[in-house]
């Protein structure tokens, strides 16, 4: 089984500022790397998905890198809006196919302050 | 509306009682996964069905089953329910192929209260 864990907890950050956290997870056994948004009442969304060390994924002012052979993803937000606010949650593989047996960490949530 | 439907939104059921939540996949996806939030934990895997057949387990207690139908719907079977049963039950699909590797579509959740 194994452990994801996700730093911080929690985040607030000032409307305009940028902002990033931390995934860190086994590099052992590793296929892919998940990054959802959660924002609250909804249901988690996906945003990346990176099996290859060096990955970059972008999505408007959303960013993500991996680093396999660390174990580490980060996940940026640049010039934070009210709409960020959201638990990010991110999410290893260790099945075959990097979409088997996701193993979630507990998430940063995220509130930007107008 | 994520495509991924899940019934009820809501339960609220007595200790001992077994209830069926299910699941109607995006169109086109033919992988099913049952996740489990539980109060201050992250989303537990339960179990995953890919076109019927089941593909991966996780920490599912054998109180709980699941099942895929043709129609690729899902359903999660819990029985013998406990106070400790109470979470967020999510349901979400995918268009794994074993090829490419995409994120989840996730339902909005099945919120089952045990009293």
């Amino acid at each position: 089984i194994l452990n994801v864990e996700q730093s911080p907890q929690s985040l607030h950050v000032q409307e305009g500022d940028s902002t990033n956290f931390t995934c860190s997870f086994p590099s052992s056994n590793f296929y892919a790397l998940h990054w959802y948004r959660w924002e609250t009442a909804k249901s988690p969304e996906a945003l990346f998905v990176m099996t290859l060390n060096g990955d970059e994924k972008k999505k408007g002012r959303i960013s993500a890198t991996l680093n396999t052979k660390e174990g580490y993803s980060y996940l940026y937000i640049k010039g934070s809006q009210p709409e960020d606010s959201a638990t990010y949650l991110c999410a290893s593989s260790e099945g075959n196919f990097g979409n088997e047996k996701l193993t979630f960490g507990t998430g940063t949530r995220l509130t930007i302050i107008p | 509306d994520s495509g991924v439907t899940q019934t009820p939104k809501h339960l609220i059921t007595a200790t001992g009682q077994r209830v069926t939540l299910r699941c109607s996949p995006r169109s086109g996806d033919l992988s099913v996964y049952w996740y489990q939030q539980s109060l201050d934990q992250g989303l537990q895997f339960l179990i995953q069905y890919y076109n019927g057949e089941e593909r991966a387990k996780g920490n599912i207690l054998e109180r709980f089953s699941a099942q895929q139908f043709p129609d690729l719907h899902s359903e999660l079977n819990l029985s013998s329910l406990e106070l400790g049963d109470s979470a967020l039950y999510f349901c979400a699909s995918s268009p794994w192929t074993g090829k490419t590797v995409v994120g989840y579509t996730f339902g909005s959740g099945t919120r089952l209260t045990v009293v």
